[in-house]
């Protein structure tokens, strides 16, 4: 299997049910990121991690925890959700190589968890 | 604030024809810009990139232009196809020492190519 693979790719939960998202890249990438699309926004970057260290985090919820356990995973565990939560998630992976690059590494998406909050 | 801006929401174009997606920007780090384009229930895919160094860059039927001074790229497909309708997002990054880019999308615009 090649490229980013997310997984499930719909999910339905409660507020009060407890659910991860799941993304895997077969790209040899270093870094991964975890971005949001709500509706008419723009993509909004939540966290990045950079050889499974988190070197970002968008002023995120605490009810969004993610998990990068090793280069290649990346989860997105969720609890207690509001229904604003309701969202496209899209999971990244890039090839970081620090620095001013004007040639830097793009990102690699996976196709997305469409998450309901009821 | 928005940092990365597509203010056209939607456009069409008729087959054959120029389709040119606008991008505006306020942030003068921002030094390395992209286009992806996304189908329905499909992640984004990368499309062309172009560097603050350069004011063009051309893939094929894309070619994306860079004006520093406005703060503004567009994208230029030509000829349109129908298989372009998409919607495409602009992303920027500015240069960074962590390792990794903070990449910003602008909301997208919806590209219908009529046959």
């Amino acid at each position: 299997e090649t490229g980013v693979t997310q997984t499930p790719r719909h999910l339905v939960m409660g507020m009060t049910n407890k659910k991860s998202l799941k993304c895997e890249q077969h790209l040899g990438h270093n870094a991964m990121y975890w971005y949001k699309q709500s509706a008419k926004k723009p993509l909004e970057l939540m966290f990045v991690y950079n050889f499974k260290e988190q070197t970002e985090n968008n002023s995120v919820p605490s009810r969004f925890s993610p998990e990068c356990p090793n280069s290649s995973h990346l989860f997105l565990h969720l609890h207690t959700l509001q229904p604003e939560d309701s969202a496209l998630y899209l999971c990244a992976s890039s090839q970081a190589n620090g620095g001013v690059n004007p040639f830097r590494e793009k990102l690699f998406f996976g196709s997305g968890t469409q998450l309901s909050v009821l | 604030d928005q940092q990365v801006k597509q203010n056209s929401p939607s456009l069409s174009v008729q087959e054959g024809r120029i389709s040119i997606l606008n991008c505006d920007y306020t942030n003068s780090m921002f030094d390395y810009f992209l286009w992806y384009k996304k189908y329905p229930a499909e992640g984004p895919t990368f499309l062309i990139s172009i560097s603050s160094i350069k004011d063009k860059n051309e893939d094929g039927r894309f070619t994306v232009f860079l004006n520093k001074s406005a703060k503004h790229l567009s994208l230029h497909i030509v000829p349109s196809q129908p298989g372009d309708s998409a919607v495409y997002f602009c992303a920027a990054s500015e240069g960074t020492t962590s390792g990794t880019y903070k990449y910003i999308f602008g909301t997208g615009t919806r590209l219908k190519v009529l046959a």
